[in-house]
């Protein structure tokens, strides 16, 4: 079974448009969960979250977690084609990090 | 540079053949991890390390595969035998240890190792 779930798995949308990427997630002795973006090349760290309820930010793009429903949304406001990628999220379980498959979002020019 | 490289970057070989991958992580983290990655999918945990210490591996780790880390510092990752199946890329990552409540951090991972088995 998955222990992470990441929806939607594919997303195209406009510039300028904003965007909001979900991941649920199932993992024992949970402690973080973090978020990365995967273009052609290896992941780039976007965000790490340890607390419900505490938005982080960096420029367009947001995230936020809630432990209690095992969530997590990352949003991002007035897309640019350069946030064409996979966002995949991944929680910690013990000492390991288990990624979700990803959600590839396309911004059309 | 001082980020994580991996070597080689793209390697084709046979079925059957021996395949052996070097990571070299950011000098001043002791943690260091092996994953997996095939196309649509996400990076799948292998295996990691704690200075040479290694502390887990995945089931997805067959007797095929076998990863050190002698020193503390590089690390290799050797694939026996290979199959069709193995092809993916290799993507290794490394961290520092955080002691307290939250016992890992950020990692930075390399560009990994494409490997292509015909």
């Amino acid at each position: 079974e998955d222990k992470v779930v990441q929806s939607p798995l594919s997303l195209v949308v406009h510039e300028g448009d904003t965007v909001t990427l979900n991941c649920s997630y199932e993992v024992t002795n949970f402690r973080s969960l973090l978020w990365y973006k995967q273009e052609k090349k290896a992941p780039t760290f976007l965000f790490m979250l340890t607390s419900s309820g505490i938005e982080k930010k960096s420029g367009r793009l947001s995230s936020i977690l809630d432990k209690k429903e095992l969530f997590s949304i990352l949003n991002i406001t007035a897309t640019q084609t350069g946030d064409s990628a996979v966002y995949l999220c991944a929680p910690g379980e013990d000492d390991k990090i288990i990624f979700g498959k990803g959600t590839r979002l396309h911004i059309l020019p | 540079d001082t980020g994580v490289s991996q070597d080689p970057r793209h390697k084709i070989t046979k079925r059957g053949q021996n395949v052996t991958f070097r990571c070299d992580p950011i000098s001043e983290h002791n943690r260091l991890y092996w994953y997996r990655q095939t196309l649509g999918q996400g990076p799948e945990f292998l295996t990691y390390f704690q200075n040479e210490a290694q502390l887990e591996k995945s089931r997805l780790l067959s007797d095929r595969f076998s990863a050190e880390r002698p020193k503390g510092s590089f690390s290799t990752l050797e694939i026996q035998r290979t199959e069709q199946g193995d092809s993916a890329m290799y993507l290794c990552a490394s961290s520092s240890e955080l002691t307290g409540l939250y016992s890992y951090n950020e990692q930075f991972f390399g560009p990994g190792t494409r490997l292509t088995v015909l």
